[in-house]
């Protein structure tokens, strides 16, 4: 199957700095990618849909100037957490369609961001 | 609006029983089903996926799952439950058109244990 892949698997930082994370995918070309935010031992909830080439569209209730999303390239898209802080911490995960039949999503491996 | 409901919190099963995770949803229209596996700290992996055709649809690891459109249910099975199918599985939905093409809409989750 398709391969996704997230970096950092997991990231510290400090109150008030910036952190990307990018989401690949290795072997398809993907103009769509999908961005998932986790709490513990909770569902994932949909923060946004990045599109290549074009703005990012958010999920009612997600901050945009918070969670930058860019998708540079048909393999690429990166989420930045600005200016984060504790309640940011979280497991994100990225997802994108492969094009084809029925546009089944492929998953990554998901990135720990622990705010501190 | 799609939405997908699990209603156990926890499957509790022994090894080598059959086990069965719950899964209803609510989607306009025909809706493709999955379901997907997720360890700790790890992204989601793919089981199964109903699309259309045959209600019974058999996916990785041995599981399967029945599309029953009347009472709007896709239940995970397993014949014969191993311990390390010990995971968080979740249901999802998406729709196959409209203004949520492409999203896919999870439950909230069922933790599956199997007792060696």
């Amino acid at each position: 199957g398709a391969v996704v892949s997230q970096h950092p698997s997991w990231v510290i930082c400090k109150s008030g700095t910036s952190v990307k994370i990018e989401c690949r995918s290795l072997d398809f070309q993907a103009t769509t990618m999908f961005w998932y935010r986790q709490f513990p031992k909770q569902s994932l909830m949909l923060m946004a849909t990045s599109n290549e080439g074009s703005k990012a569209t958010y999920e009612q209730g997600v901050e945009k100037d918070k969670f930058l999303i860019n998708h540079a390239s048909l393999t690429l898209s990166t989420l930045t957490v600005t200016s984060a802080h504790p309640e940011d911490s979280s497991f994100y995960i990225c997802s994108a369609p492969q094009a084809g039949v029925f546009n089944e999503q492929f998953f990554g491996p998901g990135t720990r961001l622990t705010v501190l | 609006a799609q939405s997908v409901a699990q209603p156990e919190d926890q499957v509790n099963v022994a090894e080598g029983n059959p086990l069965t995770v719950k899964c209803t949803y609510s989607v306009s229209g025909n809706p493709y089903l999955f379901w997907y596996v997720q360890y700790p700290n790890r992204g989601l992996q793919f089981l199964l996926k109903y699309i259309t055709g045959d209600n019974l649809v058999k996916g990785s690891y041995g599981f399967e799952a029945e599309f029953n459109k009347s009472q709007t249910s896709f239940h995970l099975k397993k014949p014969s439950a191993l311990v390390s199918d010990s995971a968080l599985y979740f249901c999802a939905v998406r729709s196959r058109g409209g203004t949520s093409y492409g999203k896919l809409t999870f439950g909230q989750g069922t933790i599956l244990t199997v007792h060696p």
